[in-house]
């Protein structure tokens, strides 16, 4: 399966700005998926980044607030932007796992705690 | 649209005991796959178990299991001789046909005490 580097793992950031997380798969995808897991809660897709086009977002997220990458076939960023409390959350990125039909392989994930 | 239920906010076990977690989803589809994960303090996710809809045989991966009820629309989790390592957030998740993500439940926490 794709090995998936997640960075920051981890961030402690003010209020009103912006943190970008990274993840580089160490094989090319088509499809990068990122998620946020608010405190307690389950995971939730925000958008999926396809190389050479722009990413799709689902219902509740916007572009300007979540600013997505996706310069090659193995890496994409996602941009937080005028972080407020209510972004704290885990961050995750997901790639369809490699040599199987199904299943997919996620990063370490992003913790981050807006003060 | 697409909907995973687990309604089992926290499960306990002692150590080598089997748990069996419960989800339930429902589709319109006919064609989807059926996921199990697992997620740590660390936060990170694992790949568990994975069941497609026309899999005629319930999944297995060494001590996981699913109990997949196609009728019922349920696909639980079973976990033979729980370890203390098992102790983690535990998400079922589903994936529709023609569609790359997947929808999540809400989680089950399992606790595994010696």
């Amino acid at each position: 399966s794709a090995v998936i580097s997640q960075k920051p793992s981890r961030d402690i950031c003010q209020r009103g700005t912006s943190l970008t997380i990274q993840c580089q798969v160490d094989s090319q995808v088509t499809m990068m998926f990122w998620y946020r897991q608010q405190p307690g809660q389950s995971l939730t897709l925000i958008a999926t980044a396809n190389q050479g086009s722009e990413a799709t977002y689902e219902s509740g997220f916007v572009i300007d607030k979540f600013p997505i990458s996706r310069p090659n076939l193995t890496f994409s960023t996602l941009t937080v932007s005028n972080m407020s409390p209510e972004d704290s959350s885990i961050y995750l990125c997901s790639v369809p796992r490699t040599g199987v039909a199904y299943g997919y392989t996620f990063g370490s994930g992003t913790r981050l705690t807006v003060v | 649209a697409q909907k995973i239920t687990q309604t089992q906010p926290g499960m306990f076990v002692q150590e080598k005991e089997a748990v069996t977690l419960d989800c339930t989803y429902d589709t319109s589809d006919q064609s989807y796959g059926l996921f199990w994960y697992k997620q740590p303090s660390s936060g990170e996710m694992i790949f568990l178990i994975y069941q497609g809809s026309y899999d005629e045989q319930n999944a297995t991966e060494g001590r996981y299991s699913l109990n997949f009820q196609k009728a019922r629309k349920s696909a639980n989790l079973v976990i033979s001789a729980s370890q203390l390592g098992d102790s983690a957030m535990y998400f079922c998740a589903m994936r529709e046909t023609g569609f790359q993500k997947l929808v999540f439940g809400t989680g089950t926490r399992l606790l595994v005490s010696p």
